[in-house]
C-alpha cells in the first residue's frame, strides 16, 4: 500500500515570491509521482508527473518538482508565483508495474497568493 | 472537445435512500475511474473500469456501493441505503487506455449530501 503526506494544509505567499509545497510518500514498491491542481470552481487537472528518467520534471506554467528517492519526497517549487496560481495542489503516487494508474492522493495544500 | 461530464452536479438525499451518479467520459477513452473526496481530504480511489469490466473494485467501501459501465462508455455509481457518512464529492476520471503513462482527465464531480 502507498500513502502520501502533505504536511502543509495551507501556504500563503506574496505574489512574485518563491514557493515550495512539500510532499513525502511511503511505499513498499517503486512508484510514479504526480502533482494535480484544482483551481477555484474547476475540476482536478494534472500539473506534472514523474515516470522515469530525469528526476526533475517541469510544468508548462513554471512549476517544477524533483523526485528524491532517498528522502521519498517529490516537492513542488516555483521561483515566482502569480495570483493565478492560487489553487489547491495534490501530490499523488501510483505503483509501478500495476498495469494501470491506481492513484493514492495526499490531503492537499491550498496555495494562497497574496497581492 | 468535450471533457468528462458528471450529473447531477449536486444531489441531496435522505438517509436510507438510493442514489445514482452518472459519468460521461471523454469519447474513445477506454479507462474510467471513480473517486470519493471527503471534506478536507484528497480523492480516494473507488473503482477502475477497462472497457465494460470492473478491473479493480477494491476501493468500494462496502456492498452498498456498486458501479456499472454496460457499453464501455457512460458509467453509473449506485449507492444503496445511503448513510450520512456517504456525503462527499464523487469524482469521475477517464484516460485513453488506462496505462500508467496516460493522463487522467477529471470531471467536475457530484456533491452528494445525505441528510
Amino acid at each position: 500500500a502507498q500513502s502520501v503526506t502533505q504536511l502543509d494544509s495551507q501556504v500563503p505567499v506574496f505574489e512574485e515570491a518563491p514557493v515550495e509545497l512539500r510532499c513525502n510518500y511511503s511505499s513498499s514498491v517503486s512508484v510514479y509521482l504526480f502533482w494535480y491542481v484544482q483551481y477555484p470552481n474547476q475540476g482536478l487537472q494534472l500539473l506534472l508527473k514523474y515516470l522515469s528518467g530525469s528526476t526533475l520534471v517541469e510544468s508548462i506554467n513554471g512549476f517544477e518538482a524533483e523526485f528524491n528517492k532517498s528522502q521519498t519526497s517529490f516537492h513542488l517549487r516555483k521561483p515566482s508565483v502569480h495570483i493565478s496560481d492560487t489553487a489547491e495542489y495534490f501530490c499523488a503516487v501510483s505503483p509501478v508495474g500495476g498495469g494501470y494508474q491506481k492513484v493514492t492522493f495526499g490531503t492537499g495544500t491550498k496555495l494562497q497568493v497574496i497581492p | 472537445g468535450a471533457g468528462v461530464s458528471q450529473t447531477p452536479s449536486n444531489k441531496v438525499t435522505e438517509k436510507g435512500k438510493y442514489v445514482e451518479l452518472r459519468c460521461d467520459p471523454i469519447s474513445g477513452h477506454t479507462a474510467l475511474y471513480w473517486y470519493r473526496q471527503s471534506l478536507g481530504q484528497g480523492p480516494e480511489f473507488l473503482i477502475y473500469f477497462q472497457g465494460t469490466g470492473a478491473a479493480d473494485d477494491s476501493g468500494l467501501p462496502n456492498d452498498r456501493f456498486f458501479a456499472v459501465r454496460p457499453e464501455g462508455s457512460v458509467s453509473t455509481l449506485k449507492i444503496q441505503r445511503t448513510e450520512r457518512g456517504d456525503s462527499a464529492v464523487y469524482l469521475c476520471a477517464s484516460s485513453s487506455q488506462g496505462k500508467v503513462a496516460d493522463t487522467q482527465y477529471f470531471g467536475p464531480g457530484t456533491r452528494l449530501t445525505v441528510l
